[in-house]
């Protein structure tokens, strides 16, 4: 089962520009965490953040959290091509269930 | 050694093969899980391992059958597979945190076993 939506589906932007996608998911979470892909292979864990937290950042990853509108967006400035990948929101509800989102598929061209 | 390892990386079986997919952790990581992930979908949880217990069970058919045969190994057999299982299939391995209070960490994720049934 998918608990939430990502928006967009696909992301084109130049090397230097900032990249935003967002996440909306439907039911009260524990945490939320974004994770990328890259082809299909196994995924990294880029940043959680804590349902009593609103923002939180790492490098050049900036992730908030609205609770009140179930919905978290990553922005990562100044994006690389090396930052081409899918990536993904997840949700963590309690008893380790962590679902995710459908994810954003992010090009960046050099 | 923060490394969740899977084999095999590629699989091809028959629909009346059994075989098994392995993961191995050694972090200390006492929950494990399997993910089910299609082409362009994003993964899917099949099974949570907390303390080699099983405690989630997505519904997942009983031709897959998950195994903690301790705190770093999780096996997922199979058995009389369709086609449509044919998919990305990833082992990912968690700090247990405190539940109560959502402390669940970060997940490990392994590169992932590709499966194609014929």
């Amino acid at each position: 089962s998918q608990q939430g939506e990502e928006d967009p589906q696909a992301l084109s932007i130049q090397e230097g520009e900032n990249a935003t996608m967002n996440c909306s998911y439907k039911t009260s979470i524990n945490n939320l965490q974004w994770y990328r892909q890259n082809s299909g292979r196994g995924l990294v864990h880029l940043i959680l953040i804590r349902s009593n937290e609103r923002e939180k950042h790492s490098g050049r990853l900036r992730v908030t959290l609205d609770t009140s509108k179930k919905s978290s967006s990553l922005l990562i400035t100044a994006s690389r091509a090396a930052d081409t990948a899918s990536y993904f929101c997840a949700t963590e509800t309690g008893g380790f269930k962590t679902i995710f989102g459908a994810g954003t598929r992010l090009f960046v061209k050099a | 050694d923060t490394e969740v390892t899977q084999t095999p990386k590629h699989l091809v079986m028959g629909m009346t093969n059994k075989k098994s997919l392995k993961c191995e952790q050694h972090m200390g990581h006492r929950a494990m899980y399997w993910y089910k992930q299609k082409a362009k979908k994003p993964p899917e949880l099949m099974f949570v391992y907390s303390y080699e217990k099983l405690s989630i069970n997505e519904s997942v058919p009983s031709r897959f059958s998950p195994e903690c045969p301790n705190s770093s190994l999780l096996n997922l057999h199979l058995h009389a597979l369709q086609p449509e299982d044919s998919a990305l299939y990833l082992c990912a391995s968690s700090q247990t945190g405190t539940q109560k209070k959502g402390m669940n960490t970060e997940a490990f994720f392994g590169q992932g076993t590709r499966l194609t049934v014929v």
